[in-house]
């Protein structure tokens, strides 16, 4: 089982303020990197799925940016709102192998 | 509207007594997978189907079955739950046999087996 982790496991951002959070993966035989979104009692979504070194994606306020020869990819999220209250999960592909990271989960106060 | 659909949601059971975890998408996805969540831990795959009729072993296989004899339903079967098997249960789908493409969940089977 591949060593896919997150860190931090937990953060709280306040209403407003920007924060970002880690994913590191093997680099070794990588092909992509996924991002999901996951809400309690929800289903999983996609974020981004990632696949060239240097690779920076978007979707409204939240951001990735990918470095496969260390092995790091990074989630942004701007001005952070209630709605973003989630667990965040990141896979990686190596070996034709998805493993996934245990999730940062992300709580915004009000 | 593109989903993955698990039943049940929700299921207390008691040690031995089969279950089956039933699983549909409706993308018509060659690719199907479950998945176990447990805390502190990444999701584990228990199973895949890369086709009909063609599945295979994941991470964590003990003590689960699956069957893929259509293209859009991959049942999880519990022979003789046990305790261990409690957790929170993913299905999942993807459209393309590589592992490029984002996976499309289904909302999640919490099971908890006394």
């Amino acid at each position: 089982i591949l060593n896919v982790e997150q860190s931090p496991q937990s953060l709280h951002v306040q209403e407003g303020d920007s924060t970002n959070f880690t994913c590191s993966f093997p680099s070794s035989n990588f092909y992509a990197l996924h991002w999901y979104r996951w809400e309690t009692a929800k289903s999983p979504e996609a974020l981004f799925v990632m696949t060239l070194n240097g690779d920076e994606k978007k979707k409204g306020r939240i951001s990735a940016t990918l470095n496969t020869k260390e092995g790091y990819s990074y989630l942004y999220i701007k001005g952070s709102q209630p709605e973003d209250s989630a667990t965040y999960l990141c896979a990686s592909f190596n070996d034709y192998k998805l493993s996934f990271g245990a999730g940062t989960t992300v709580t915004v106060r009000a | 509207e593109a989903q993955v659909t698990q039943n049940p949601r929700y299921l207390i059971t008691v040690t031995g007594k089969k279950l089956t975890v039933t699983c549909s998408q409706n993308m018509n996805h060659e690719y199907m997978s479950w998945y176990r969540q447990d805390p502190g831990l990444g999701l584990r795959q228990i199973y895949y189907s890369m086709n009909v009729e063609v599945t295979d072993k994941g991470d964590v296989p003990e003590g689960y079955k699956v069957s893929r004899k259509e293209k859009r339903n991959f049942p999880l079967i519990l022979e003789s739950p046990s305790p261990n098997q409690t957790s929170l249960y993913f299905c999942a789908s993807r459209g393309d046999r590589m592992n490029t493409g984002e996976l499309f969940f289904g909302e999640g089977s919490r099971l908890t087996v006394l």
